[in-house]
């Protein structure tokens, strides 16, 4: 069975950069994943922000990016604010089915 | 203005089945089409997806066997036929237009499958 692993939490301060990394247990993490990043905050619909590795949505804000990191997938938030707080899921493509990893809950603090 | 409604959710029994609906409005180009479930507290699953034409669907393997997609496209309706529900597919289901991956997104709709 596929596992998608993200960090479980991360905390980070008003205004300052963290990077959420995404790894794949078939291997290292390329294009050919499409990697997808989500943003869900609680009570709400899950709201797309990066597809196939670097593009941003129309409504996507700036301060966030997608790159390929080492073996892994990643979403790099710039200029933090305080409603970035949220939980942030990576997405990858199989072939055919998707697979979401576990998320990983961001604080800013 | 995109929207995504779904409907049908509600509380079954173990082996009972449901079929949830997903109308579509809004998304610039018919494309694939996907169902994500969330059970409570929990993370996001991706559950199935359907091709435009609904001539090609994949399902997680959880729901292999049980869950069936469709879609209507003179509708513009999604569809999700989910029998032999378990205890563990009870979350919240949503569908979601693709853009490369799930992209445009619905609100949700709650199924509940408890004795």
């Amino acid at each position: 069975q596929t596992v998608v692993t993200q960090e479980p939490s991360l905390t980070v301060s008003p205004g300052g950069t963290v990077t959420l990394t995404c790894a794949s247990s078939t291997g290292a993490v390329t294009s050919d994943y499409y990697p997808s990043w989500l943003q869900q905050k609680p009570g709400q619909a899950p709201r797309a922000l990066i597809y196939t590795t670097n593009n941003k949505h129309s409504w996507t804000p700036a301060r966030f990016s997608g790159s390929l990191l080492g073996d892994k997938a990643a979403l790099t938030l710039s200029g933090v604010q305080p409603e970035d707080e949220a939980d942030y899921y990576c997405l990858l493509f199989y072939g055919g089915p998707w697979v979401f990893g576990g998320g990983t809950k961001l604080t800013v603090l | 203005e995109v929207q995504l409604v779904e409907s049908g959710g509600g509380l079954v029994q173990p082996g009972e089945s449901l079929r949830l609906s997903c109308a579509v409005s809004g998304i610039p180009d018919r494309n694939w089409m996907h169902w994500v479930r969330q059970a409570p507290g929990k993370g996001l699953v991706w559950v199935s997806r359907i091709s435009s034409d609904g001539g090609i669907t994949n399902y997680a393997d959880s729901v292999k066997g049980r869950f069936t997609i469709s879609r209507d496209n003179a509708k513009d309706t999604l569809f999700l036929q989910m029998n032999s529900l378990r205890v563990d597919d009870t979350a919240v289901y949503y569908c979601a237009g693709d853009n490369w991956g799930p992209a445009y997104w619905g609100q949700g709709t709650l199924v509940s499958v408890s004795s």
